[in-house]
């Protein structure tokens, strides 16, 4: 069982440039989510998946692209990096939101320069 | 949707010493979930509460869940350095938000 894993862990982009962030899961988990981590910001939801085929928006969606093609993969999509989107980007899996908690990535620090 | 608010942002504290984070809500939850982060780590699971005055514990830590459901706290009794690190209160209805967290730094 690996868990949770996300690659790249380290990215260093351009303005402008667009990267997939890659999250994989061998837990059968429904839920998916994607978050990104801010100083004193704590938390923020950018989209989650209830499951594989079903997408929804969260806190802070606006520049990022999903897609949940399958139970395993969530792919996070930067489509046009900006300097705002520097920040360290978690992954993170439930089999379920109401009785379980949630596995997390060790997640990629993404800078755009 | 259900959102929280966790205070304090931040916490200084002598090795020994208590430590209490406090979780709100204007709304009733469904559940409480509580998460630790290392610094430089992910956060980790801690804990579900579900039911209204639930208390639960893991060795020196005390989880609690009002009568009303909108809020929660967790205590840490005499403070170790292993305790460094953010705290996180979040709930999930669907989807799982969090609060703004509260870092936790202990003095040896």
């Amino acid at each position: 069982n690996a868990g949770v894993t996300q690659t790249p862990k380290f990215q260093v982009l351009k303005t402008g440039q667009s990267m997939t962030l890659q999250c994989a899961q061998d837990m059968n988990h429904e839920y998916m989510s994607w978050y990104r981590q801010d100083p004193g910001m704590g938390l923020r939801l950018i989209h989650y998946s209830v499951g594989a085929g079903i997408t929804d928006q969260g806190e802070v969606p606006n520049g990022y692209n999903v897609s949940r093609s399958t139970t395993e993969d969530f792919p996070l999509r930067l489509l046009s990096a900006a300097p705002s989107q520097t920040s360290v980007y978690f992954c993170a899996s439930s089999y379920s939101t109401q009785n379980y908690g949630y596995t997390f990535g060790s997640g990629t620090r993404l800078t755009v320069v | 949707g259900q959102q929280v608010m966790q205070i304090p942002q931040y916490q200084h504290v002598q090795e020994g010493e208590d430590f209490t984070t406090y979780c709100n809500s204007s709304t009733t939850l469904s559940n409480i979930q509580w998460y630790k982060q290392r610094p430089g780590g992910h956060p980790v699971f801690l804990i579900q509460l579900v039911k209204s005055g639930e208390v639960k514990k893991q060795k020196r830590l005390t989880f609690q869940f009002g009568e009303a459901k909108k809020n929660s706290s967790l205590h840490i009794t005499a403070t170790q350095t292993t305790d460094v690190g953010t705290y996180f209160c979040g709930t999930s209805y669907g989807k799982l938000t969090f609060g703004q967290g509260t870092i936790l730094t202990v003095h040896p």
